[in-house]
């Protein structure tokens, strides 16, 4: 199985400051197929999670443009340019380039 | 607009089954995979089994390989997850998914499972 790492898992941030979260996967996530199936989701207290960033940078409908990804094969990394009182959340990355589908362990996102 | 609505989760006692079922809403089913993500109290997301659109194609955590079925019914925009031989370590939320592609972009609310004697 493709294992996970996320860094830091808990990352106090100051309103307005940017923040990073770090996701490094066990082996390379480009599929077969060329792309690299790696998301971030955001999962706000008791509420489901909710896909934030699909294959490594692309923004999904309707998130704001303070969230950004990048990197490729085994490292990627989740940044928020502003963090505001509305992300605070767990943030995890998942690969869906290998059965069976992976996640990280989640980062807490909380404001100092 | 995409809507996936979880039922079925509730209190069971170790060794037996339950009956997940998921309604989806929004979109056409059988052109997508769905699948089942868990979790349990205070801890992180497992991915749990996956199905493709058809039906035809069927994936499992190794944790839960032989003991839990997932399926769908198209006609009705269900999925489905049997849970047989149930053990506390599968008391968590369950979520019903659905891919675009090979990524989940929708989650339902979640069911709580509680296996407890």
């Amino acid at each position: 199985d493709i294992v996970m790492t996320q860094t830091p898992l808990s990352s106090p941030v100051t309103l307005g400051q940017p923040a990073s979260i770090s996701c490094r996967s066990s082996q390379s996530l480009v599929n077969s197929d060329g792309n690299t199936y790696l998301s971030w989701l955001q999962q706000r207290p008791g509420q489901p999670p909710r896909l934030l960033i699909y294959k490594i940078s692309n923004r999904f409908s309707g998130v704001p443009d303070r969230f950004s990804g990048s990197g490729a094969g085994t490292d990627f990394t989740l940044k928020i340019s502003r963090v505001e009182a509305e992300d605070v959340a767990v943030y995890y990355c998942m690969q869906a380039t290998q059965f069976p589908h992976t996640f990280g362990q989640g980062t807490k996102l909380e404001i100092k | 607009e995409v809507q996936l609505l979880e039922s079925g989760g509730g209190l069971v006692q170790p060794g037996g089954s339950l009956r997940l079922s998921c309604a989806a809403s929004g979109f056409t089913s059988s052109s997508y995979a769905m699948s089942w993500v868990r979790q349990a109290p205070g801890k992180g997301l497992e991915w749990v089994s996956l199905i493709s659109g058809s039906g035809g194609s069927t994936n499992y955590a190794d944790s839960v390989k032989g003991r839990f079925t997932i399926s769908r019914d198209n006609s009705k925009n269900t999925l489905f997850l049997q849970m047989n031989s149930l053990r506390a370590e599968d008391t968590a939320v369950y979520y019903c998914a659905k891919y675009g592609g090979q990524v989940i972009d929708y989650w339902g609310q979640g069911t709580l499972v509680t296996v407890s004697s």
